[in-house]
């Protein structure tokens, strides 16, 4: 069954660094997401991209955040400046047109 | 991911009773609603979905009830499992623009031996 998967499960990194999470999404899926869980809270969406520009974002998904999908299979999360708050898990989500979403195993993000 | 649970409301059912999960909903203007299940370290996995012009949907031991008129979602699991312990969130959605889902807080279920 295909699925979304993300890289790295874990990052750590000192705050004021940048990062970069990836994530592949299922192959023949139109529809790609960040979502973010702080720890023992919520799953919140961030933003949304479509036909290869961002259709919608939070108010979350300030000018720290950007996404990209550099080719035809990778959608990443980059994050300029991190921050303390920044730590959480990041999921990517995909979807085809209609129809549930499907998540990937999440990216822990430790800001130190 | 990790739900550590300290403000998670929870839910301790014996094993092989019925579960019922229940949420409420911001947006009356959401048509599509989700149940996800999210066990420790793993993302959310689908488990039901419905559309507002329905009030009830049914699954392999999962039933989902929608009651629009208090924005209110429940889901049900039949003869509960060890397995099926974990957080359990509802989702909200418009089935056109983005599709984004909210979330809601999530109910921990905890299956007991």
């Amino acid at each position: 069954e295909p699925e979304v998967t993300q890289t790295p499960s874990h990052q750590v990194t000192q705050m004021g660094q940048e990062v970069i999470l990836r994530c592949v999404p299922i192959s023949n899926h139109l529809y790609f997401y960040w979502y973010r869980q702080i720890l023992g809270q919520k799953v919140e969406f961030l933003v949304s991209f479509y036909n290869n520009e961002i259709s919608e974002k939070s108010e979350i998904f300030d000018d720290q955040f950007s996404v990209e999908r550099p080719d035809g299979s990778n959608f990443t999360l980059k994050i300029r400046s991190t921050k303390l708050e920044d730590s959480a898990m990041y999921f990517c989500a995909s979807r085809l047109l209609a129809g549930d979403s499907f998540f990937g195993p999440g990216t822990r993000l430790t800001v130190l | 991911g990790e739900n550590v649970g300290l403000h998670l409301p929870t839910l301790s059912v014996q094993e092989g009773d019925n579960s019922i999960i229940n949420c409420a909903y911001s947006n009356s203007a959401s048509d599509y609603f989700i149940w996800y299940k999210q066990e420790s370290g793993k993302g959310p996995q689908f488990i039901i979905d419905i559309r507002s012009n329905m009030d009830k949907r049914q699954g392999q031991r999962v039933t989902v009830l929608l009651n629009k008129t208090v924005k209110h979602l429940s889901l049900q699991i039949a003869a509960t499992q060890p397995g099926d312990s974990a957080v359990y969130f509802c989702a909200e959605s418009r089935a056109s623009g983005t599709y984004k889902y909210i979330f809601g807080t999530g109910t921990r279920l905890k299956v007991l031996a």
